[in-house]
């Protein structure tokens, strides 16, 4: 089946601690995209990449980090310095980005993630 | 950016038509209007986008009005599996989508 994955489901971990948000597609889509949601709330963008090896800041990029070594896979870092952490977070991707009208997003299922 | 606005939330009954309004009048001449709908804690579906022209496909019709000003996405026979929060949605000029609160659609039997 072609699609995204976000593994695990639910995530905890401890204030202070890096944790790192696994995001991974099959659907050989150039473009990646990290949001986060919080309760009653719409997407915000963390970070999106056009290509493999490059990404851009999105609206609420700081304590956070990401890579694209692959095509297939865009892993999210959440830093001891985000001050906020709990949250869900989605991945998404979409045939090439940036250019408006073909720009459909496709999201995996999320993570939930729970600072303690 | 193409900053749009819909009400928080809405009832329809199962078996009628669901009729989600958005009112983007900031939207610019080559900017998409995009629906996006999210079940509980999952993540959000692709529904439909449009530019000036209605479109429909298998899931829903999205009406645009002819100043591009509002839309309406029509959702003909509404289920219960139809409830979901409605995301109505535009580019910034990045071309990054907007996302609001969205509309809360409930589809009562």
């Amino acid at each position: 089946d072609g699609g995204i994955t976000q593994s695990p489901k639910y995530l905890f971990r401890k204030e202070g601690q890096n944790v790192t948000l696994s995001c991974e597609q099959n659907l050989n889509h150039d473009a990646m995209y990290w949001y986060r949601q919080d309760p009653g709330q719409g997407l915000r963008l963390i970070y999106y990449s056009q290509i493999v090896n490059d990404f851009q800041k999105g609206d609420i990029a700081e304590g956070y980090s990401v890579s694209r070594e692959k095509k297939e896979s865009f892993p999210l870092t959440v830093t001891s310095a985000q001050k906020n952490p709990t949250a869900f977070y989605l991945c998404a991707s979409s045939i090439v980005g940036g250019q408006v009208g073909t720009d459909t997003q496709y999201f995996g299922p999320g993570t939930r993630l729970t600072v303690l | 950016d193409a900053k749009t606005t819909q009400p928080p939330s809405m009832d329809c009954a199962e078996g009628r038509a669901a009729n989600l309004p958005c009112n983007h009048s900031t939207i610019s001449g080559n900017e998409y209007v995009y629906w996006y709908r999210q079940i509980h804690s999952q993540g959000p579906q692709y529904i439909i986008h449009g530019l000036k022209n209605n479109e429909t496909n298998e899931m829903a019709s999205l009406i645009i009005t002819e100043d591009r000003k509002s839309s309406t996405l029509i959702l003909p026979h509404a289920t219960l599996r139809d409830t979901a929060v409605y995301y109505c949605i535009g580019p910034d000029s990045n071309y990054q989508l907007i996302w609001g609160a969205g509309t809360k659609l409930i589809i009562k039997p």
